[in-house]
Order: structure tokens, then sequence, then C-alpha cells
């Protein structure tokens, strides 16, 4: 069965540089969530798109913004990064049924190192 | 606010023995709620979920859940850990506009003695 796919799987920058990372969510999910996980940390909500408008918002930088394309794929965009940016970025995709979000797939993750 | 509380950082239990790792949570009203399994470096697999409905959830690889509105509980729980579960186990409640964020708790890490 198709799994959410995330690029790149791995990714080192220099501090003060930008990086976008991107998600694909499974066919026919309608939403996607970007969560970060530091290092020895739980996960972090940081955004959800639903049919390509903002969901929900929760500890996303200013430095970072998002958005869901026509196609329901859906980038993170991160500029000025800064050491403790160093993280496991996942993405997960889901449907909504009677209009509550159904189970999250999680990607594989996007390993960020910032240098 | 929505929080979930993982009051056990470690544990380690006997290759064959049972298991159970605690999870309480914080929400207003009838909570969704998940545990998900990740193995280092890798990505978070659900292990079982609860909408409503039977209390006592039935997951993947044996585990299961129950879910004690009573107590704000709902701990894992199997009867018999095989070394392949040795794993960080994140207990989760959905939350937000249509439960679309989740919040995790901060993580168990189960190892297994031979």
């Amino acid at each position: 069965a198709a799994g959410v796919i995330q690029s790149p799987r791995h990714l080192i920058k220099e501090k003060r540089e930008t990086a976008t990372l991107k998600c694909y969510p499974i066919p026919r999910h309608d939403t996607v969530y970007w969560y970060q996980q530091g290092p020895g940390q739980d996960p972090q909500f940081l955004i959800s798109f639903y049919e390509k408008m903002q969901s929900d918002k929760g500890s996303i930088p200013d430095r970072f913004s998002a958005q869901q394309f026509s196609d329901y794929h859906s980038e993170l965009n991160m500029s000025s990064l800064e050491l403790g940016d160093s993280a496991l970025y996942f993405c997960a995709s889901s449907f909504r049924l009677a209009g509550v979000s159904n189970e999250q797939f999680f990607g594989p993750g996007t390993r960020l190192t910032v240098l | 606010a929505q929080s979930v509380t993982q009051p056990d950082i470690h544990i380690t239990v006997s290759e064959g023995a049972s298991l159970e790792l605690r999870c309480n949570y914080s929400y207003g009203a009838t909570p969704y709620l998940f545990w998900y399994v990740q193995s280092p470096g890798q990505g978070l697999q659900l292990l079982l979920k609860y909408f409503s409905g039977d209390t006592l959830v039935q997951g993947i690889k044996g585990f299961e859940a129950e879910f004690k509105r009573s107590q704000s509980s709902f701990n894992l729980r199997k009867p018999s850990v095989h070394w392949s579960d040795a794993a960080e186990y994140f207990c989760a409640v959905g939350a937000g506009s249509s439960a679309s964020k989740i919040i995790f708790g901060s993580g168990t890490r189960l190892s297994i003695r031979p």
C-alpha cells in the first residue's frame, strides 16, 4: 500500500540558510500535518492543512511557513535556519470522515541537520 | 489545555513477560487516543487507537489498550513481549479543530532483557 512520502530524507544546511521539505500524502488523503521531533524529544505539532487551507497551527516559528498544493502535497519552508532547528521532521496525512480527522499515517521523516 | 503524561521514562522487562505502559491524558471532551511506536531513527507506527465504543481496543503486534474515563487513562498492555518490541512508545491525544493535530506524551523507552 502507498505510504506518505517525504523528501529529502536527509538534509544538511548551514546556519541562516533556507530549507524546503516536501511531503506527498497517501492518495485520496485530504489533510497533511507537520511535526518536529528534536533529539530525545516527543514530536511537536507544527501545522496542518485540510483541502489546501490551514487547519490548525501549533508551535511553528515565524521563520517557517507551509502550504498545501492543488495535488495535496505540502511543503514546509524554513528560513534563517538555526542550530536548534536540527530535528526529525515528520509529515502525516489523513482523510476527514464526518468532519473529523481520521487516523494519521506518518511518513519516514526528514532529518535536518543545521551546522 | 490538552496534555498527555507518560510517567515512566524507561522500562525494562524480560522477554516473555507481560507489559503495561501507563498513559494519562487531560482533555475536556471525549478524547481521540492513540499509541504509536518508534524504533530508533524510524518513523511513527500506529499501534492502536480509540475513538469511541468498546473501551478495550485491540491493536497490531498483540498490543491492547483500555480507555478508562474515570481515571483519564489509556494504558497499553501486551501479555508477552518479544525482543523486537524494544522501542520508544508514545501515547497521544487528538486535539484541535476536528482532532486535526496530535499531542504526544514524552514517550516511554522499552528495553527487553533476554
